[in-house]
């Protein structure tokens, strides 16, 4: 059981350039969320999905967009990158009542 | 929003000591995780734990609810528990997670 897969694992952008990450989970969670963690601090939350073809945001949603056509993706999209958004990405899923799982997370830097 | 402290910020352990991290949250919750990111900053999940005591091995955890704290107890502590631990409250249904700032522990052989 694969469990939440993220990729890539590493990445650079330069200042305007825009990406996609993408997390994918296995286990057929309802619930699907996109965290960042800064350096030396806890995990915030970016956007969130309950359900395929609903998103909403979460604490820190600026400069990100989602989607979910499925159940299983929950890609993450960055316009315009800019160095405030140095950061690792962690995605995460929940359902059952088992708390939630997270991915091994991305690290992205701007420069 | 919820309130999520964590304490203390740093901990450094000689292998095979005991030690209890700490966890108070400002407002009611339903459930609390507890996670470990390991040096490599992969976040395990090690409990998931409403109210009361579960326990996993050398870990357990207790959480009191009605007075807002959660504890970690970790015994015989390793080389390879070394890592920052958080502990994360849901603040509504959809399991949208809290997190405290963590602490660092540091276990040396």
């Amino acid at each position: 059981n694969a469990g939440v897969t993220q990729t890539p694992k590493f990445r650079i952008l330069k200042i305007g350039q825009s990406m996609t990450l993408q997390c994918a989970q296995d286990m057929n969670h309802n619930y699907m969320y996109w965290y960042r963690q800064d350096p030396g601090m806890g995990l915030k939350l970016i956007y969130y999905s309950v359900g395929a073809g609903i998103t909403d945001k979460g604490e820190v949603p600026n400069g990100y967009n989602v989607s979910r056509s499925t159940t299983e993706d929950f890609p993450l999209r960055l316009e315009l990158a800019a160095p405030s958004q140095t950061s690792v990405y962690f995605c995460a899923s929940s359902g059952g009542g088992a708390g939630a799982f997270f991915g091994q997370g991305t690290r992205l830097t701007v420069v | 929003g919820i309130q999520v402290e964590q304490s203390p910020p740093d901990l450094i352990l000689q292998e095979g000591a005991n030690s209890t991290l700490r966890c108070n949250f400002s407002d009611s919750v339903n459930n609390l995780q507890w996670f470990h990111q390991n040096p490599w900053g992969q976040l395990i999940n090690l409990f998931y734990i409403p109210s009361g005591t579960k326990q996993n091995g050398r870990l357990s955890a207790t959480t009191v609810a009605t007075e807002r704290y959660s504890l970690l107890y970790i015994s015989s502590s390793q080389t390879t528990d070394s890592g920052v631990y958080f502990c994360a409250v849901p603040f509504d249904y959809f399991n949208k997670f809290y997190f405290g700032s963590g602490t660092k522990l540091n276990v040396k052989p």
